[in-house]
Parts: C-alpha cells; structure tokens; sequence
C-alpha cells in the first residue's frame, strides 16, 4: 500500500538557519502531497500541497516540490523563526481516500 | 479557524467506561474522517464516512465505532476503554467536488484513561 518517510526529529536549529525536512513516498497511482504542521496544543493545519509533478507548494516562507522521478516531497524554509516550533507531516493522498501520514518531525528552533 | 468543529476538547475516564466524542464537520464537507495520534504510533487513521455511509476502515478496534448523522456531524464511540486507548482522537472533514483535497483537521479531543 501507499507509504510516507519522513526524516525523523528532533531538529534543533538556530533562529534564521536553513530547514528541510526530508520527505518521499510510495504510492500505485498519482497521488496528492501534503505538508501539515501541528503546533503545540493544537490540531493539524494544512501547511502546503501540490497536486502532480513538478507542482511546487508555497506558504509562509516554507515551499515544496513534487518530484516523481526521485518520489520526494522535501520541505524547506530559508531562514526559520522561533514561531516555526512545532511537529510537521509529510502526507500523501489519491482520490478521496484517507490521507496517509509520515511519522512527523518535530523542530524546535532556538533564539 | 479550519471549521472543523470537536468536542470535548478534554475527557477524562476510568478504564472499562464509554465515551463518545463529536465532530462537525466544515460547512458543505460530505467526508469525515477520525484519526487516534498516540505518542508511540503516531497518527493513524480510523474511519470515514461519507455523506452518512461508511466509505473506509482502517486500524479501528472492535470497541469502538462511529456514525455520521443525516446533518452530517459524526460521533465516534470508545468502549470498554483500556490506558492504551489514551491519545489525540482528531476528525477531518474533506468535500465531495475534486480528488486529491486536502483534509481540514478539528483541534482535537484529547483523552485520558485512569
């Protein structure tokens, strides 16, 4: 079946240092991709997606692209801030199935 | 605000009891799906309904069960609670126009057994 892997956390980075979050997957078909954060206390938030290949996902400074040839999703920021703690999740979808979810990655990011 | 509607937020409980938690959905969203986030397993998904019939079924146990109602909100029920049963319980709500959307997630019903 459909899979993702994540790399796993904890990642510690200073404020205004460079972040990716390694992301690939495995599915049949052509599946949806999904970046969500979970901040914490709270519920999960749609972060970005992308739809098919080549497709980049863009929001709040963080981006990424979906590259079928190498079946990746990395995320990445240029500079993060102390308000990007949280967990993130790579996650996958095709058609109106359930999502499916890497295990998560926690930042934390230090002043 | 994802408008994805649970509650409680918090339930606290005894082992072997019942619990039933809620979700309403976004306005228009005909799919609801939970999902239980423990700290060992991570997220995993449950069920789905959609538009009122079951449509998927994932790592569900016996104990526990879930309905859609006809005004679309959904309940999720866990009996016969055990520690283990201990986790986030989050519901998705997704729309029925276009594959592939995103799933907007509820804050969550955080459950503790004693």
């Amino acid at each position: 079946g459909d899979s993702v892997t994540q790399m796993e956390g904890p990642v510690t980075l200073s404020e205004e240092a460079f972040l990716t979050i390694n992301c690939t997957y495995t599915a049949t078909g052509y599946p949806s991709l999904f970046w969500y954060v979970q901040y914490p206390g709270e519920g999960l938030q749609l972060l970005l997606k992308a739809t098919k290949a080549d497709d980049k996902g863009s929001n709040k400074g963080f981006e990424a692209t979906y590259r079928k040839e190498t079946t990746s999703f990395h995320l990445e920021k240029g500079s993060v801030q102390v308000s990007d703690s949280a967990v993130y999740f790579c996650a996958l979808r095709e058609g109106n199935t359930p999502l499916v979810f890497g295990k998560g990655t926690r930042l934390s990011v230090i002043a | 605000d994802s408008g994805v509607t649970q509650t409680p937020k918090h339930l606290i409980t005894a082992t072997g009891q019942r619990v039933t938690l809620r979700c309403s959905p976004r306005s228009g969203d005909l799919s609801v799906y939970w999902y239980q986030q423990s700290l060992d397993q991570g997220l995993q998904f449950l069920i789905q309904y959609y538009n009122g019939e079951e449509r998927a079924k994932g790592n569900i146990l016996e104990r526990f069960s879930a309905q859609q109602f006809p005004d679309l909100h959904s309940e999720l029920n866990l009996s016969s609670l055990e520690l283990g049963d201990s986790a986030l319980y989050f519901c998705a709500s997704s729309g029925s126009s276009g594959v592939n959307q995103p799933q907007h997630f509820g804050d969550g019903t955080r459950l503790s057994i004693l």
